[in-house]
């Protein structure tokens, strides 16, 4: 049963540190997407790649987040320096390229507190 | 205004209740819907698509009106187990990123 899988699953950190979030996409999907979600704003896409070049970032914050995929089954997310309003769940999810309706496919998620 | 509108609820039903969840979406250039659950706590999943046509899935139906973007999900039957978030969700394209309304929060109680 493929999943995506991501790293790590918790983390508690102060404010001004770096965070470094990682991601395993299913194998042979190449789209993958970081989501941040919070209880006010929802889930809200912050990056998404396909066949590891960036398409849209423009929901990340550029001045502290960047996201890049080293190679096909690694997907990072940096925040440096975090902030306390960073504080959410951040999900990546990965999807295939095969037809005009594909979904995607959530991890279970990094629950980021900066405190 | 944000481009998937849903009410968020909550929804408290007894079990064996019929809920039905609406949902509004503002881009008319908007190619495919889902309806996604989310346990608390869980990541988002894929509870169905939505099609033109109107799709049904054992004791859940989802329909879509294009000309009026609005999607509904019906749940018939209500179980414990159906207690989650249902999140409406809609795509521009193939290979884009999803649109996630915030949710409605759906408690089934015995």
């Amino acid at each position: 049963d493929a999943r995506v899988t991501q790293t790590p699953r918790h983390k508690v950190t102060e404010m001004g540190q770096e965070v470094t979030m990682r991601c395993q996409p299913i194998l042979g999907h190449n789209t993958v997407f970081w989501y941040r979600q919070t209880m006010m704003q929802g889930l809200e896409l912050l990056a998404y790649f396909r066949n590891r070049a960036p398409l849209d970032d423009s929901g990340m914050p550029k001045d502290r987040f960047s996201a890049e995929m080293p190679d096909a089954t690694l997907a990072t997310l940096k925040i440096q320096p975090s902030e306390p309003r960073d504080s959410a769940v951040y999900f990546c999810a990965s999807g295939p390229r095969t037809g005009p309706k594909e979904t995607q496919y959530f991890g279970p998620g990094t629950r980021l507190l900066v405190l | 205004r944000k481009e998937v509108e849903q009410d968020p609820g909550p929804f408290n039903v007894p079990e064996g209740a019929t809920v039905a969840f609406n949902c509004t979406y503002s881009n008319s250039a908007s190619q495919s819907f889902f309806w996604y659950r989310q346990d608390c706590r869980k990541e988002p999943k894929l509870l169905m698509s939505v099609y033109s046509s109107g799709n049904e899935d054992g004791r859940f139906t989802a329909q879509l009106n294009r000309a009026s973007q609005y999607i509904s999900l019906l749940i018939r039957d209500s179980k414990l187990s159906d207690s989650a978030t249902y999140l409406c969700v809609v795509g521009r394209q193939a290979g884009t990123a999803l649109i996630f309304g915030k949710g409605t929060t759906l408690s089934v109680s015995s």
